[in-house]
């Protein structure tokens, strides 16, 4: 299958301090990418929709202005998480649409784990 | 609004025993369904989706599932549980036609396997 890679897997930052995470699909373009967020022992919550050369589309109560996300090309989705709080902390896992595929079918990355300190 | 619901947030089954995961969808219309396996400190990984067609459908690592609109359910089955098997798995909804719209999930289900 399709593969989707997010980087990195894991950061540990400071409080205040932003903090770039990466996702790339490998072998596909993708028009469209999707940024969720899970807490310990949770489920995943759909943050936001990235689309290729437009603005995102966030989720009721996400804060667009404190996740940045950019969706510059094809293959690559970013998600800054701006003046990261301990609150922050959380495993970000995005995934990426593959709309050429008979069964436009969704694959996610392993995931990335943030830690604010 | 579209939602999934997963009984049992813990399931534990006997090595060799039958695996039964259930998940039950509120929409309006039937949606697209999913099951996803996650692996400790990983991401998701695609078991099975039911788009059109048969039913009952047929994934990896030998697990199915059966769309029965009438229960509105999705339960997941495996004939026989190996250890291997022990992760958390999610059951997930997307509307239909909506290719650009991202998934909701189930709040999972940690599946124990005893030796």
């Amino acid at each position: 299958g399709a593969v989707v890679s997010q980087h990195p897997s894991w950061v540990i930052c400071k409080s205040g301090t932003s903090v770039k995470i990466e996702c790339r699909s490998l072998d596909f373009q993708a028009t469209t990418m999707f940024w969720y967020r899970q807490f310990p022992k949770q489920s995943l919550m759909l943050m936001a929709t990235s689309n290729e050369g437009s603005k995102a589309t966030y989720e009721q109560g996400v804060e667009k202005d404190k996740f940045l996300i950019n969706h510059a090309s094809l293959t690559l989705s970013t998600l800054t998480v701006t003046s990261a709080h301990p609150e922050d902390s959380s495993f970000y896992i995005c995934s990426a649409r593959d709309s050429g595929a008979l069964t436009d079918t969704q694959y996610f990355g392993p995931g990335t784990r943030l830690t604010v300190l | 609004a579209q939602s999934v619901t997963q009984l049992g947030s813990h399931v534990s089954v006997s090595e060799g025993a039958l695996v039964l995961l259930r998940c039950n969808y509120s929409s309006s219309v039937p949606p697209y369904l999913f099951w996803y396996v996650q692996y400790p400190n990983q991401g998701l990984q695609l078991l099975l989706k039911y788009t059109t067609g048969a039913t009952l459908v047929k994934g990896i690592n030998g697990f199915e599932a059966e769309f029965k609109k009438s229960e509105t359910s999705f339960h997941l089955t495996k004939p026989s549980a190996h250890m291997s098997d022990a992760a958390e798995y999610f059951c997930a909804v997307r509307k239909r036609g909506g290719g650009a719209d991202g998934l909701t999930f189930g709040k999972g289900t940690h599946l124990i396997i005893q030796p």
